[in-house]
């Protein structure tokens, strides 16, 4: 098993590009998650989706950014524009019962300068 | 407002000297309750899953207990692999299925 596959590991971009982070979940976990984490504030959920169906995305900070799950197996976390303050962590995570806990990819490290 | 809060923020060991984190939580109601242990540059890792007060569950030097109002992650005689920063978080009763996470406690285990 590959585990949660992020892409890209790391991004740099300038202010007012989009940037769009990749995430292939676990075959057969039916939940996914979307956390941002930063020094100052841990781990934030920003999203998360239940059988491709989003699910409760009140941690979305605005409309700058937006998420999809168009099958089982892919989900996108776009930011447009970007700013320098959404300079983070940002990680996918995969369930198939998040009463047994979550399993996280290695993250993507957002630059926005 | 749920909460979780841990503690201390960083603790810095000698290799073989024992020591607890704390992880305190308000809520609503509790599902589960959860250690993550994560090495830098690299997501969050399983440890354990705790459900109800006066569970334990154990995994080579670490032990998790919880209670109605807290857990505890106790390290017997750590080494310095050990290091790594732990996360606690929480799994709501009410339906939702997002973890709460705590910020954190930066353990680092010197030889």
């Amino acid at each position: 098993d590959a585990g949660v596959i992020q892409s890209p590991r790391h991004e740099v971009t300038e202010m007012g590009q989009e940037v769009t982070l990749r995430c292939k979940p676990i075959s057969g976990h039916n939940s996914l998650f979307w956390y941002r984490q930063t020094m100052m504030r841990g781990l934030e959920l920003l999203i998360y989706f239940n059988n491709n169906v989003p699910i409760d995305d009140s941690g979305m900070p605005e409309d700058r950014f937006s998420a999809k799950m168009p099958n089982a197996s892919f989900s996108t976390l776009k930011i447009q524009p970007s700013e320098p303050r959404d300079s983070a962590v940002y990680f996918c995570a995969s369930s198939l019962d998040p009463r047994v806990g979550y399993t996280f990819g290695s993250g993507t490290r957002l630059t926005v300068v | 407002e749920d909460q979780v809060t841990q503690s201390p923020e960083a603790l810095r060991l000698q290799e073989g000297e024992s020591s607890s984190l704390n992880c305190s939580y308000t809520v609503s109601g509790l599902r589960g309750l959860f250690w993550y242990r994560q090495d830098p540059g690299k997501g969050p890792e399983f440890l354990f899953t705790l459900y109800s007060a006066g569970e334990e569950k154990e995994k080579e030097r670490l032990k998790a207990t919880l209670t109605k109002k807290e857990s505890f992650l106790h390290i017997t005689a750590p080494k310095p692999e050990d290091s790594a920063t732990y996360l606690c978080a929480v799994l709501l009763l009410r339906n939702t299925d997002k973890l709460i996470f705590g910020t954190g406690t930066r353990l680092q285990v010197f030889p």
